[in-house]
């Protein structure tokens, strides 16, 4: 098992430029979180999905941030226009039933 | 707001002690806690689940759970230098079909050789 792939693992970005963050989950899982990272908020759940559909997109800071699973196997995350603040370290996880599995992560420099 | 509590340490114990790790949440209708562990630079990895009262044990990790008092604790035995890391703990509530977990900011644990 390839575990969950994220891509890119860096992305270093101009301010106000689009990014796409993806993720491939593990194979038969049938939910999907994305989660941002930073020191001082710890891991912020983002939005999840189960079964292909958005069930909470609460987290979601603003118009900016999007997200989408077009099919079982495949997520993105978009930023667009990217901001400063939104440096951090993004997650992607997937899980069956209980627990998450997580991927390596998208490192996310904004300048 | 449900929140998850943790301290955040540095908690320092020597190699070969047993290092204690503690967890509070505010939910009471809880009913899935896990631990996970974060080595710098790298992602959570799920190393124990708990979800009766009671203790729970694998390898030399025991995870205790007391929903009357609403904690989660972690015991880790013979602490190696290799333990150091973060240890999140995370809640969920299984209200409806919500897989959400509520995380705790993380205690940071150094083992000493």
């Amino acid at each position: 098992d390839a575990g969950v792939i994220q891509s890119p693992r860096h992305e270093v970005t101009e301010m106000g430029q689009e990014v796409t963050l993806r993720c491939k989950p593990i194979s038969g899982h049938n939910s999907l979180f994305w989660y941002r990272q930073t020191m001082m908020r710890g891991l912020e759940l983002l939005i999840y999905f189960n079964n292909n559909v958005p069930i909470d997109d609460s987290g979601m800071p603003e118009d900016r941030f999007s997200a989408k699973m077009p099919n079982a196997s495949f997520s993105t995350l978009k930023i667009q226009p990217s901001e400063p603040r939104d440096s951090a370290v993004y997650f992607c996880a997937s899980s069956l039933t209980s627990g998450y599995t997580f991927g390596s992560g998208t490192r996310l420099t904004v300048v | 707001q449900k929140e998850v509590e943790q301290n955040s340490g540095p908690l320092s114990v020597p190699e070969g002690a047993i290092a204690s790790l503690n967890c509070t949440y505010s939910d009471r209708v809880s009913q899935s806690f896990f631990w996970y562990r974060q080595y710098s630079g790298k992602s959570p990895e799920l190393i124990m689940s708990i979800y009766s009262n009671g203790d729970k044990e694998d390898g030399r990790f025991t995870a205790q759970l007391n929903k009357a008092s609403q904690y989660v604790s972690l015991l880790i035995r013979d602490s190696q230098p290799s333990d150091s890391a973060t240890y999140l703990c995370a809640v969920n509530s299984k209200a409806g079909n919500n897989r959400k977990l509520i995380w705790g900011l993380g205690t940071s644990l150094a083992v000493n050789p």
